[in-house]
């Protein structure tokens, strides 16, 4: 059973529009990620976020932003997609303690025309 | 720089015929080495964390181990049911391999 939640599962839009990408867990979890996965590539931590009101940029230089308002939700947005986003992405969250395993939600498939 | 590289890149078995997927791994001070395992269209499954080199864990038909350098991955009379690509990660998961792509076939 899946306590994190990610949606729309499939996404197509065209050039330009701005977008959110919706993820929700309700494990409780101070940490949270988003990843960028490729076809035989490696996942790409975008963002992640320690809690309420945290956010840090990942490895992947990107032009999308995050916010974390509550616990639970951490929303990520494409201000003017573009094809070069198009890509799976995966969100995940983990207990802040160190060592934690991510729990992963299934992904959405953002294909930009 | 923190680097995590596995190999092969894909690996098909006949059913039963068992084999290992290997993780290295270059960190500054590792705190965690982990598997995932992740079927097609869904997101990664934990299957284990290791901590020490010398520590082995299993589960099931699946044992990982761990040195100083790198992990193993050992899959133990594979069932097609084994096939999925499965990843390594250090660093709490903010570094991952690209996956070894598993294919049982009965």
């Amino acid at each position: 059973e899946a306590d994190i939640y990610q949606t729309p599962r499939y996404l197509v839009i065209g050039t330009g529009k701005k977008i959110t990408l919706e993820c929700s867990q309700t494990m409780g979890h101070d940490k949270m990620y988003w990843y960028q996965q490729d076809p035989g590539m490696e996942l790409h931590l975008i963002h992640y976020s320690y809690g309420v009101n945290s956010t840090e940029k990942g490895d992947l230089s990107s032009e999308s932003t995050v916010s974390r308002i509550r616990t639970e939700h951490f929303p990520l947005t494409l201000e003017s997609a573009r094809p070069s986003h198009t890509s799976q992405y995966l969100c995940a969250s983990s207990e802040l303690r160190n060592n934690s395993p991510l729990h992963f939600g299934n992904g959405t498939r953002l294909t930009v025309t | 720089e923190d680097q995590v590289t596995q190999s092969p890149e894909a690996l098909r078995l006949q059913e039963g015929e068992s084999s290992s997927l290997n993780c290295s791994y270059t960190v500054s001070g590792l705190r965690g080495l982990f598997w995932y395992r992740q079927d097609p269209g869904k997101g990664p499954e934990f299957l284990f964390t290791l901590y020490s080199a010398g520590e082995e864990k299993e589960k099931e038909r699946l044992k990982a181990t761990l040195t100083k350098k790198e992990s193993f991955l050992h899959i133990t009379a594979p069932k097609p049911e084994d096939s999925a690509t499965y990843l390594c990660a250090v660093l709490a998961g903010l570094s991952f391999g690209a996956g070894t792509t598993v294919t049982v076939r009965a």
